[in-house]
Parts: structure tokens; sequence; C-alpha cells
């Protein structure tokens, strides 16, 4: 079936560092990649997505990247703060009607 | 608004009891679905719907069912619990197609089977 992989599991980081989480996809038909935060106890939030037809996007600090022929797409973080600490999953759309998550990412920003 | 609201927030079972989760949401989304979340697993599509009256089945689907008589409600049914039903449930809503735009989830609610 469809299938998204995330990458790392947990990620550490100083602050002011950047932080980089990237997945792959298996459908080549998939065309919708968001991205969402989850804080501790809280419920999964968006926090920035793309389009097939986009290369790359920028929001302030937070970008996402993707390359279609390689069917993987990334999440960049620049100059993190204690704030981002959080769980970030990525998804890939399956038939306009199915999001599939990838495992998600456990960011830690030490200050 | 009040976005997606969901109950209840905390639930025990025993092997074999039967409940439902309820979700509502008030912004006269279409497409409302149920993901399951656990620990090392991301979230897990159940079940969604397109619109009242229609369902179909997601990734995990076995051991619960939903049905959409209205346009704001979507309740999960679990008619025999497992433990391995034991997971967060987020109920998620979008205003059309998931690859439309942002879907909005509930507060989450924790299901313990025993």
């Amino acid at each position: 079936g469809e299938n998204v992989e995330q990458h790392p599991s947990t990620l550490s980081v100083q602050e002011g560092d950047s932080a980089v989480i990237k997945c792959t996809y298996s459908d080549s038909a998939s065309n919708y990649f968001p991205w969402y935060k989850q804080e501790l106890g809280k419920r999964p939030q968006l926090i920035i997505d793309i389009r097939s037809n986009v290369g790359e996007k920028k929001d302030q600090r937070i970008a996402v990247t993707l390359n279609k022929t390689a069917k993987h797409f990334s999440l960049h973080i620049t100059e993190t703060q204690p704030e981002d600490s959080a769980v970030y999953f990525c998804a890939a759309s399956i038939s306009g009607n199915k999001l599939v998550f990838g495992a998600g990412t456990i960011l830690r920003v030490k200050s | 608004n009040a976005g997606v609201t969901q109950t209840p927030k905390f639930q025990v079972l025993k092997t074999g009891q039967s409940m439902t989760l309820q979700c509502a949401q008030d912004m006269n989304h279409e497409y409302m679905s149920w993901y399951r979340q656990d620990p090392g697993m991301g979230l897990r599509l159940i079940h969604y719907s397109v619109g009242a009256g229609i369902t179909d089945q997601g990734e995990v689907p076995n051991g619960y069912n939903v049905s959409r008589s209205t346009t704001e409600d979507f309740p999960l049914r679990l008619l025999s619990a497992a433990p391995s039903q034991t997971s967060v449930y987020f109920c998620a809503s979008s205003a059309d197609r998931v690859d439309t735009g942002e879907l909005f989830f509930g507060e989450g609610s924790r299901l313990t089977v025993l």
C-alpha cells in the first residue's frame, strides 16, 4: 500500500542551529505534502504545505523542498528556538481523499 | 466556532465492551476522518467520509465502524474492544478534498482497553 517514511525519528539540536527532517513517499500520483507540528499533549496543527507543481516554499524560519523525481520532500527549520521542540509529521495525499502520515520526528531544541 | 469537538477525552474499557467516540464540527466541512496515534507509528487513517451518507476505509479499518448521517457528525464505533485498540484517537475535518487545504484536528480521545 501507500507508504511515507520519515527520518530521523529523533533529532536534538542546539538553539540557533538548523534542523532538517526528510520524508519519502511511494505513490507517484501524490500531489500534496503537508507538515504538521504536535506539541506535547496537543493536537497536530499544520505548519506548512507544498504542492507537486512547486519545488520549494518558505514561511519565515521554516521551508519545505520537494523532489518529485526522487519522491522525497524535506522540512527545514532555521535558527531553532526552544518553542520549536515538538513532534513533526510529514504526510502525502493519496487519491485526493486520504492523507498518509510518516511516523513522526521528535525534535528537541537545547538552550 | 468551536472547530472539531471530540468526546469523551478519556475512556477505559474492558475487552469485549462496545463504545462510540463522538466527533462534531461546526465549520460546514465536507471531509471528515478518524486517525489513531500510537508511539512510533504516527497517525494512521481508520475511516473517512467525503460527505453525508458517504464513508470509506482507510489504512486500519478492522474493528471500527463509522456512519455519516449529517455533515456535522462522524461517530466512530468499536463493537468489541480489544487491547490492540488502546490508542489516542483523533477526528479531523477539511473543507473539501484533503489535498486542497488544512486538516483540522480535534483534541483527541485517549482510549485504554484492559
